[in-house]
């Protein structure tokens, strides 16, 4: 049971560049979301898919794009990466329906990523 | 609009003390509320959440509506309690598929 899948790991960026963490999910949820998390400032909501093919911003999208590709996964590109995206980033999903699983996010292991 | 509060940053605690890790929110319906846990260098992780009502490595939280909180407590505190712990509320209507969070409390249980 794979859950909620983040690649890469880590990253080491140089300003300017672009990259793209890709997140998949097996588990057939509808929501999926990207966050990131920085010392102090806990979770911060990028973006969010509410369904496939529907994306919305959270509270912190300026720098990234997102692209529902299908049920399963949920992207997040950086085009022009700066040194304030240095940050620890998280996808997850969340369960629908109403068993032990409705609304509980699953998250993914987190993508650490450092631009220079 | 709904909001999660917790207060604390940072709680640290000798082992063996009880902890309770304060969360406040802000909402006109009945939310579903959540604490999610996160272990050093882990992925965040769901701990336990209201409707459950059952205790999860000796935490429970209880749902005070007239207060408006679902406080995090354990009698006593184990050195492997250490992690950072985010409440959530989940309710209609509100940003973020009706989904916000709270700032997190990293909680350090001291030997």
């Amino acid at each position: 049971n794979a859950g909620v899948t983040q690649t890469p790991k880590f990253q080491v960026l140089k300003t300017g560049q672009s990259m793209t963490l890709q997140c998949a999910q097996d588990m057939n949820h509808n929501s999926m979301y990207w966050y990131r998390q920085d010392p102090g400032m806990g979770l911060r909501l990028i973006y969010y898919s509410a369904s496939e093919g529907t994306t919305d911003k959270g509270e912190v999208p300026n720098g990234y794009n997102v692209s529902r590709l299908n049920k399963r996964e949920f992207s997040l590109r950086l085009e022009s990466a700066a040194p304030s995206q240095t940050s620890v980033y998280f996808c997850a999903s969340r369960g629908g329906g109403s068993g032990s699983g409705a609304n509980v996010l699953t998250f993914g292991a987190g993508s650490r990523l450092t631009v220079l | 609009a709904q909001r999660v509060t917790q207060p604390e940053k940072l709680l640290s605690v000798f082992k063996g003390a009880p902890v309770e890790l304060k969360c406040n929110y802000s909402y006109s319906g009945s939310p579903e509320l959540f604490w999610y846990v996160q272990y050093s260098r882990q992925r965040l992780q769901l701990l336990l959440r209201h409707i459950s009502r059952e205790s999860i490595k000796g935490f429970t939280a209880d749902l005070n509506k007239g207060e408006t909180s679902f406080h995090l407590k354990k009698p006593f505190a184990q050195e492997e309690d250490s992690a950072m712990y985010y409440c959530a509320l989940s309710g209609l209507g509100g940003g973020a598929d009706g989904l916000t969070f709270g700032k997190g409390t990293h909680l350090i249980i001291q030997p």
